[in-house]
């Protein structure tokens, strides 16, 4: 079957760096897709991995290794703001999204 | 301008009911999705949409039905509420179906209780 495996919830501190993991397992594989989603709003995008790899943008990164099935996202610099869900999607070769149930993450002062 | 709307923001009915929730975008996508979010904040597709083919998860009811008046609207109806329907339910665009890179854009969510 397709699964999807991330931690339910992180707790991290205002400045520091966290790194939120996720494994998949796919009918085939199109990318890794992580989106973040505020309390009560829609997910929004924030990045895309096909190819091994660290993929760097701003604050956020995401790694991915198609073989290990697993991808994170690494967050630096945390501000309040960050305090989210992230959720984890692999797109599978149907080019259906799979969706994880998302890492609440709570930043502490 | 809002690139994926949806209305109405809040739903309350009572069971047995049958309502709708609209779901328009502007972005020129050529594929929409409804997806159900429940009380543990697992995302659910229950249906993809482009001018081609509808794909339909087989775990949804089939009192669930999208209908898509035009390439810009995918509508979703409900009949026959269950208190297991309450949920938010948030639609989706992405510009072509089959694009590895797609990006799917979601709309605000309808947050729908089942009295």
């Amino acid at each position: 079957g397709q699964n999807i495996d991330q931690p339910t919830e992180m707790t991290a501190t205002e400045g520091a760096i966290v790194q939120i993991n996720c494994t998949y397992q796919t009918s085939g594989f199109n990318g890794l897709f992580w989106y973040q989603q505020h309390a009560g709003e829609a997910p929004t995008f924030l990045s895309y991995n096909v190819l091994d790899g660290l993929e760097e943008k701003g604050r956020f990164s995401s790694f991915l290794s198609r073989s290990k099935g697993y991808s994170y996202l690494l967050l630096k610099e945390l501000q309040m703001k960050d305090s989210a869900s992230y959720l984890c999607a692999a797109m599978d070769s149907n080019y259906q999204l799979i969706w994880g149930a998302g890492t609440k993450l709570i930043i502490k002062p | 301008d809002t690139a994926v709307s949806q209305t109405p923001k809040y739903l309350v009915t009572q069971m047995g009911n049958d309502k709708s929730i609209k779901c328009e975008q502007n972005l020129g996508h050529d594929t929409m999705y409804w997806y159900k979010q429940d009380s543990k904040k697992f995302l659910k597709i229950m249906f993809s949409y482009n001018n081609k083919e509808l794909i339909i998860n087989e775990t949804v009811p089939n009192r669930f039905s999208p209908k898509s008046p035009d390439k810009a609207h995918l509508n979703l109806h409900i009949n026959s509420l269950e208190l297991g329907d309450s949920a938010v339910y948030f639609c989706a665009s992405s510009p072509l179906a089959g694009d590895v890179t797609d990006t799917q854009y979601f709309g605000p969510g309808t947050r729908l209780t089942v009295l």
